[in-house]
């Protein structure tokens, strides 16, 4: 079946970079993506990746996928107390009409 | 460009009463998808719309759950009679035309039932 797992929680300093872990199953994923989701609000698209690529940069974010293992990652450079929120994996699953399967979500607290 | 709308935001109600919400996609957009997100949870797809077709409700609950996107353009989800473990945020999300596209969610609903 269909999963993806992300660890819970991650606590970085102002200025470090955060780097948020995922794992899926479906081999089958055309896409896989990264939302933000902040106190109140709907579900952000920050990133996302085809699944024939190993990597994708977009200024302070750096993706790594390694399909082998079924492993996805987002790094978040410099990171700011604004980067503070809970940051979703999903892989679209299989079939033709892109159903996002979505991780528990990493929630992401930067502190000074 | 406007995004994708929903109301109302909050609605609290007693189990076993009934509950509608209300979502407007982004124009032009013909995929509509309703997610129910559990607190600690990632969003679930409850059902997605191709224009005014359903294209997936494998995890809808159907003994209590309705939707219907009747002129292909808003939505509303429906929920009758509801219990404690609906408690969550639906969360509405659309996109041109459903492929690989990228899914713009609104900014939710969220639900108590007491």
């Amino acid at each position: 079946g269909e999963d993806v797992e992300q660890s819970l929680f991650l606590s970085v300093r102002e200025g470090d970079s955060s780097v948020i872990n995922c794992t899926y199953t479906d081999s089958s994923s055309t896409y896989l993506y990264w939302y933000k989701q902040e106190p109140g609000a709907g579900l952000q698209l920050l990133t996302y990746i085809f699944s024939n690529m190993d990597m994708k940069q977009d200024q302070r974010l750096t993706v790594l996928l390694n399909k082998k293992d079924k492993h996805l990652s987002l790094r978040i450079a410099d990171t700011q107390t604004g980067d503070s929120a809970i940051y979703f994996c999903a892989e679209s699953g299989s079939g033709g009409y892109n159903k996002l399967i979505f991780g528990a979500g990493t929630r992401l607290a930067v502190h000074p | 460009e406007a995004g994708v709308a929903q109301s109302p935001r909050y609605k609290i109600i007693e189990k076993r009463q009934s509950v509608a919400f209300w979502c407007n996609p982004i124009s032009g957009h013909a995929t509509l998808y309703w997610y129910q997100q559990i607190l600690g949870q990632g969003p679930k797809l409850l059902i997605q719309f191709q224009n005014n077709g359903v294209v997936d409700d494998s995890q809808l609950p159907k003994d209590r759950f309705s939707a219907e996107r009747l002129k292909g353009v808003d939505s509303t989800l429906k929920i009758q009679p509801a219990k404690l473990e609906d408690s969550a945020v639906y969360l509405c999300a659309s996109n041109q035309d459903g492929s690989t596209d990228t899914q713009y969610f609104g900014p939710g609903t969220r639900l108590t039932v007491l």
